[in-house]
């Protein structure tokens, strides 16, 4: 079955490291996300792809850093600048502009 | 002014009401719109897409009002599995980027 899939789940991290969440789509879509939402709050973007080798920051990109070195994969550095990382990280993809968009099942990162 | 605003409820209903939303937006050159169905602690899960001319998906319809720049969820007889955040998102088709609702928590009651 066609899908994007996201590991780990859930990751626990202390104060100072990075941790990288990983997200694989098997649809063929050009496009990739990473989304981040808080408790209470909407989705906020962070990066976005629209092709291989090329990404843009989102809203909120400071603390992040992304990498598109394949059409299926989209990982996700969360690094030690970003001061309040404890959130919902969803991946997403879509066929291009005009497609919906289609999500991964989330990692969940919290910081101890 | 945000690109996509949503009345946050929370919207707590019996079971068999009829309850509607609606979302405003910003861009009047949006050419896509969509509401997605998001169940506490999982991912969004897309419920429609919303079309000029309007759909209906069995209980659920959804419109699009470009004048006023709206779209609206209309959803019938509600079921206790209909609980939930309802999200608009809406895709103004520039720089690839969606725009999301804060979403409109709907809670069914038996």
């Amino acid at each position: 079955d066609g899908g994007i899939t996201q590991s780990p789940k859930y990751l626990f991290r202390k104060e100072g490291q990075n941790v990288t969440l990983s997200c694989e789509q098997n649809l063929n879509h050009d496009a990739m996300y990473w989304y981040r939402q808080d408790p209470g709050q909407g989705l906020r973007l962070i990066y976005y792809s629209q092709i291989v080798n090329d990404f843009q920051k989102g809203d909120i990109a400071e603390g992040y850093s992304v990498s598109r070195e394949k059409k299926e994969s989209f990982p996700l550095t969360v690094t030690s600048a970003q001061k309040n990382p404890t959130a919902f990280y969803l991946c997403a993809s879509s066929i291009g502009t005009a497609g919906e968009l289609f999500f991964g099942e989330g990692s969940r990162l919290t910081v101890l | 002014r945000k690109e996509v605003e949503q009345d946050p409820g929370p919207f707590n209903v019996p079971e068999g009401a009829t309850v509607a939303f609606n979302c405003t937006y910003s861009n009047s050159a949006s050419q896509s719109f969509f509401w997605y169905r998001q169940d506490c602690r999982k991912e969004p899960k897309l419920l429609m897409s919303v079309y000029s001319s309007g759909n209906e998906d069995g209980r659920f319809t959804a419109q699009l009002n470009r004048a006023s720049q709206y779209i609206s969820l209309l959803i019938r007889d509600s079921k206790l599995s209909d609980s939930a955040t309802y999200l608009c998102v809406v895709n103004p088709r520039t720089g690839n980027q969606f725009y999301f609702g804060t979403g409109t928590s709907l809670t069914v009651i038996p």
